[in-house]
């Protein structure tokens, strides 16, 4: 059963414009969410995250939405550029669904292609 | 900054050979994971540990075996490596506490022949 979805398994979006990155939850008991970054034959690297208690966190070009009732958050890059191109995901902490209290459950990533 | 690292960016091995990957961090963190990365698949978890000697098992722990004798220092161990064990294996470590994300090494690409 995954409890974290990113439907999307690629996405292309031209240089300057918004890039939309979506990610839906099952399991009410996450309450921290987060997205990594990762090239390729790189490790992921953290973006940003979002607490359950708030509905948006922005840094930068980056702003992440959570709406708790309907159990999904989005990534919001603008403008996009040609560097932004990467593997992105989905986590989520608290379920106690795999790696114990500090686990992530992680969604199967979003490929971002920018084009020029 | 907090770094992880792992002793093998590549790695060629065959099929029966034992394995060892090994990570080391050096931020203090309480917690380390290793997870296996392939297409379409995401990031699955293999093992975890919260504190010294101590570990757990993930998502998908047959076939591995861990080792942690060091706060710093995480091993994953391929006891008698398999073609379907080549994957890009990913080593991470955090603080323990809600707010606290997980910090990755660069990986290791194994490939089993």
């Amino acid at each position: 059963d995954q409890q974290v979805k990113q439907n999307s398994p690629s996405l292309s979006v031209q240089e300057g414009r918004i890039s939309i990155l979506n990610c839906d939850y099952t399991n009410s008991m996450f309450d921290y969410f987060l997205w990594y970054k990762k090239y390729p034959a790189e490790g992921p690297t953290f973006l940003i995250s979002i607490s359950s208690i708030k509905d948006k966190n922005e840094d930068g070009r980056f702003t992440v939405f959570l709406n708790k009732s309907a159990k999904h958050l989005s990534l919001h890059i603008v403008p996009s550029q040609p560097g932004d191109s990467a593997v992105y995901f989905c986590a989520a902490k608290g379920g106690y669904s795999g790696g114990g209290a500090d686990g992530l459950t992680f969604g199967k990533g979003t490929h971002l292609i920018i084009q020029p | 900054d907090v770094k992880v690292t792992q002793s093998s960016r590549y790695l060629v091995k065959r099929t029966g050979e034992k394995v060892f990957l090994e990570c080391v961090q050096d931020m203090d963190h309480e917690n380390m994971f290793w997870y296996r990365q392939d297409p379409g698949l995401g990031l699955r978890l293999i093992y975890f540990s919260y504190d010294v000697k101590m570990k757990e098992k993930g998502d998908i722990p047959e076939g591995y075996s861990v080792s942690r004798e060091k706060k710093e220092r995480f091993s994953l161990i391929l006891e008698s490596a398999s073609t379907n064990q080549t994957s890009m294996y990913l080593c991470a470590s955090s603080q323990t506490g809600t707010y606290n994300e997980q910090f990755f090494g660069p990986g290791t690409r194994l490939t089993v022949l």
